[in-house]
């Protein structure tokens, strides 16, 4: 079946650093969503990519579709803690009505 | 900001037992899922429903699952006869549209969880 893959699974980084997390599906998307969810918390839902090589920021955070639409990159600058979390990738297969959502970057920032 | 609710907060129940999580999506949404969260694992989709019927569901979602809404406002998931492996944290989502080409309003609004213990 598909699957949705997310490396790193842990990222620890100092306050101020940069941080990256990639997420690999095994299918081709139509559209991929990313979502935080907060130690004890609920997705929340950050952003959406729907077109091939697209790029979308959101002040430091900087997110990328592939070019053949099956990867997707969620880029952090300059991190706060207030960024500690989990980061997940959700993607949809065009043709069914299921997200299939990625294993997850766990955020640590030190302060 | 109007917002999903879900309850209980914590259900704990027994092996065998059926129990009932309950969700309230965001009113004018059209769209529903339900998904698990085993402790410290990803979010697994469990199933989604649209018109008073379920759209798609994934293999987890066997004959021990059904998804209901009764009225114009609950959205619920019942679990016929409960297993240790339920345990997990049962989120429901609420969105406007379905997919982006149709709409950008397709984001999904998670519910606060419920969290399942099955002993």
């Amino acid at each position: 079946g598909q699957q949705v893959m997310q490396i790193p699974q842990y990222q620890h980084v100092q306050e101020g650093e940069d941080f990256t997390t990639y997420c690999n599906s095994s299918t081709t998307l139509s559209n991929i969503q990313w979502y935080k969810q907060r130690p004890g918390g609920h997705p929340v839902f950050l952003i959406q990519l729907v077109k091939s090589g697209e790029v979308k920021k959101q002040k430091r955070l900087t997110f990328q579709f592939g070019e053949a639409k099956k990867n997707s990159s969620l880029h952090i600058t300059a991190t706060q803690t207030t960024d500690v979390g989990t980061y997940f990738c959700a993607g949809l297969t065009s043709g069914t009505y299921k997200y299939i959502f990625g294993t997850g970057t766990r955020l640590k920032v030190l302060a | 900001e109007p917002e999903v609710t879900q309850t209980p907060s914590h259900q704990v129940t027994q092996m065998g037992q059926e129990v009932i999580l309950r969700c309230v999506p965001i009113s004018n949404h059209l769209y529903f899922y339900w998904y698990r969260q085993i402790l410290g694992q990803k979010v697994e989709f469990l199933v989604s429903f649209y018109n008073n019927e379920i759209s798609e569901k994934s293999e987890i979602f066997d004959d021990q699952f059904s998804v209901e809404r009764p009225d114009g406002s609950n959205f619920t998931l019942k679990i016929r006869s409960t297993k240790l492996e339920d345990s997990a944290m049962y989120f429901c989502a609420s969105s406007e549209a379905w997919e982006a080409g149709v709409s950008p309003y397709n984001e999904q609004f998670f519910g606060p969880g419920t969290r399942l213990t099955v002993l």
